[in-house]
């Protein structure tokens, strides 16, 4: 298996720009976890599923953050408009049964 | 939300020195994560935990549950260059990572 897959590896984009961030998780993982990464934040959860249906997205900053996952081996983070403050490594992980995330290489995203 | 907090933030040792990173939750865990990550790297999983108590071993890092479930140690004996890293611990079926704790060994 290739593992967790996440394209593009890194996005360079003016504020007020549309972003869309990319994952295919492991074949037969029922969840997926999308987490943000800065130095002053951590690792933060923004939004999982279980068979790709959200169950949590209360870690979304705002209504500029959006996720889909409209089958199981693909899923989209969406941002728009972009914001300076975005700026991050965003980290898709996914897993079975919760034991244990496998994270893609994650997508290093600047906006200036 | 689920507070998890990681002592210390920063560790330098000496290659050869032992290691410990704390791992303390303000709630009871069902069960607890723990990953690596190495410089400009993603997280990858070393192991859950599960049972009160437990303590598991790989090579040279020892991983402990505490008996009220609410915290946590990863220990590496004789540190290595290659254990250079972050070291997160997760709260399992919660999904919050910790604050890390960076590993830098001196040769």
């Amino acid at each position: 298996d290739a593992g967790v897959i996440q394209s593009p590896r890194h996005e360079v984009t003016e504020m007020g720009q549309e972003v869309t961030l990319r994952c295919k998780p492991i074949s037969g993982h029922d969840y997926l976890f999308w987490y943000r990464q800065t130095m002053m934040r951590g690792l933060e959860l923004l939004i999982y599923f279980n068979n790709n249906v959200p169950i949590d997205d209360s870690g979304m900053p705002e209504d500029r953050f959006s996720a889909k996952m409209p089958n199981a081996s693909f899923s989209t983070l969406k941002i728009q408009p972009s914001e300076p403050r975005d700026s991050a490594v965003y980290f898709c992980a996914s897993s079975y049964r919760i034991y244990g995330y496998t994270f893609g290489s994650g997508t290093r995203l600047t906006v200036v | 939300g689920q507070q998890v907090m990681q002592i210390p933030q920063y560790q330098h040792v000496q290659e050869g020195e032992d290691f410990t990173t704390y791992c303390n939750s303000s709630t009871t865990l069902s069960n607890i994560q723990w990953y690596k990550q190495r410089p400009g790297g993603h997280p990858v999983f070393l192991i859950q935990l599960v049972k009160s108590g437990e303590v598991k071993k790989q090579k040279r890092l020892t991983f402990q549950f505490g008996e009220a479930k609410k915290n946590s140690s990863l220990h590496i004996t004789a540190t290595q260059t290659t254990d250079v890293g972050t070291y997160f611990c997760s709260t399992g079926n919660q999904f919050y990572f910790g604050t890390g704790t960076s590993l830098t060994v001196i040769p």
